[in-house]
């Protein structure tokens, strides 16, 4: 069964560094999501992409934040300069459509900032 | 804002029982889907209801909604230790075309052998 697969599962870094995170999509899907979990917390939406470009993204995506799509395949999330409140467990989406679709997740990156 | 609550938090029951978890929200939703989540894993889906139905089977799983009272109940029959886990809805809205997630604070349940 297609699953979606995210790179690395566990990133560490320091405060001030930037990251990318890594997310191969289910390959017929067409919309795509990062979504983010703080631990202990809910999961909260980040942002949406489809066609390339951002269809929505939320109030904890801002400028230091910013997807891509560089190839037909991959689809990344990159964080310019890490905070320690950036730490949380990442999560990938896609879905094959918007409308009545559900959304598939990745297993997630845990990111640590120290 | 649009927010999926779930009840209750934690929920603890003997292998074989039924376990009932519930969930509300605030505003009115396309679709509502239920989550999986071990622990520090990624996120399994187990169902979507539509807005204009009003009950869902999927093996064990019943999910029901009532869009008049907001609220939705996700119950598992006859539990099994691998149950243990914690389960999340989600509620959603599109926004030019994108399908955005609102999940709540979800229900950590344990299946005691």
């Amino acid at each position: 069964e297609p699953e979606v697969t995210q790179t690395p599962s566990h990133q560490v870094t320091q405060m001030g560094q930037e990251v990318i995170l890594r997310c191969v999509p289910i390959s017929n899907h067409l919309y795509f999501y990062w979504y983010r979990q703080i631990l202990g917390q809910k999961v909260e939406f980040l942002v949406s992409f489809y066609n390339n470009e951002i269809s929505e993204k939320s109030e904890i995506f801002d400028d230091q934040f910013s997807v891509e799509r560089p190839d037909g395949s991959n689809f990344t999330l990159k964080i310019r300069s890490t905070k320690l409140e950036d730490s949380a467990m990442y999560f990938c989406a896609s879905s094959a459509s918007t409308g009545a679709d559900t959304q598939y997740f990745g297993p997630g990156t845990r990111l640590t900032v120290l | 804002s649009q927010q999926g609550e779930e009840d209750p938090q934690a929920l603890s029951i003997q292998e074989g029982e039924n376990a009932t978890m519930n969930c509300s929200y605030k505003t009115s939703i396309n679709n509502l889907q239920w989550y999986r989540q071990n622990s520090g894993r990624g996120l399994v889906h187990l169902i979507l209801i539509r807005s204009n139905e009003r009950e869902k089977h999927s093996g064990r799983l019943r999910v029901t909604l009532d869009t008049s009272k907001k609220s939705s109940s996700l119950l598992i029959t006859a539990s099994r230790a691998a149950d243990t886990a914690s389960y999340f809805c989600a509620t959603d809205r599109f926004i030019q075309g994108a399908q955005k997630l609102v999940f709540g604070q979800g229900t950590r349940l344990t299946i005691n052998p």
